[in-house]
């Protein structure tokens, strides 16, 4: 079946680094999605993408869709501590209707 | 008032016992969800229903059954609880017509001693 899979599980940073992370589709997904968890929080969505290729910029979110439509990433420029959470991407699946999500990136900001 | 509640929040319980789990929306979204998330693991999704005559299984189903009782209501039940379905889970909805974006509740804490 479907599988996406996120790297990396953690990743910690000093304050104003940059931070990226990575989701990979085992097939072709009709878009992708990316969410954000805060600490004892729900996810939050925060972006779409459905073009092959497509680019979307949120302030210091940067979101790319592989032009294959198979990989995606998030970039965070020079990160705050208002960024510490999980970054989850989601593959949608025009077959299916539904959302398979990754494993999720843990961010971590040291102030 | 949340647009998707979640009940319980909380729920300590014992293996063999049956456990409900609620989710009732106010956004009028036809689609309902039910995830599981687990460190590491990311949101894996248990059921799912797209109106009220449309129950599909996700990745996970087994252990698990849902009901959709009416077009605001979805819930998730465990027969026998055992402690592997110790796990935070997750009740979202989504707007056939919209962008397909997930809404979704607080999340309800199961724990199967």
């Amino acid at each position: 079946g479907q599988q996406v899979m996120q790297i990396p599980q953690y990743q910690h940073v000093q304050e104003g680094e940059d931070f990226t992370t990575y989701c990979n589709s085992s097939t072709t997904l009709s878009n992708i999605q990316w969410y954000k968890q805060r600490p004892g929080g729900h996810p939050v969505f925060l972006i779409q993408l459905v073009k092959s290729g497509e680019v979307k910029k949120q302030k210091r979110l940067t979101f790319q869709f592989g032009e294959a439509k198979k990989n995606s990433s998030l970039h965070i420029t020079a990160t705050q501590t208002t960024d510490v959470g999980t970054y989850f991407c989601a593959g949608g699946s025009s077959n299916t209707g539904k959302l398979i999500f990754g494993q999720g990136t843990t961010l971590q900001v040291k102030p | 008032d949340a647009d998707v509640t979640q009940t319980p929040r909380n729920r300590i319980t014992k293996t063999g016992k049956r456990i409900m789990l609620e989710c009732s929306q106010t956004k009028g979204h036809d689609r309902m969800y039910w995830y599981r998330q687990d460190p590491g693991l990311g949101l894996r999704l248990i059921y799912y229903s797209f109106d009220v005559k449309d129950i599909n299984k996700g990745e996970i189903s087994d252990g698990y059954s849902v009901s959709r009782q009416a077009q605001a209501k979805f819930s998730l039940s465990l027969e026998s609880a055992i402690p592997n379905q110790t796990a935070l889970y997750f009740c979202a909805t989504s707007d056939f017509q919209g962008t397909g974006e997930l809404f979704f509740g607080e999340g309800s804490r199961l724990t199967v001693l």
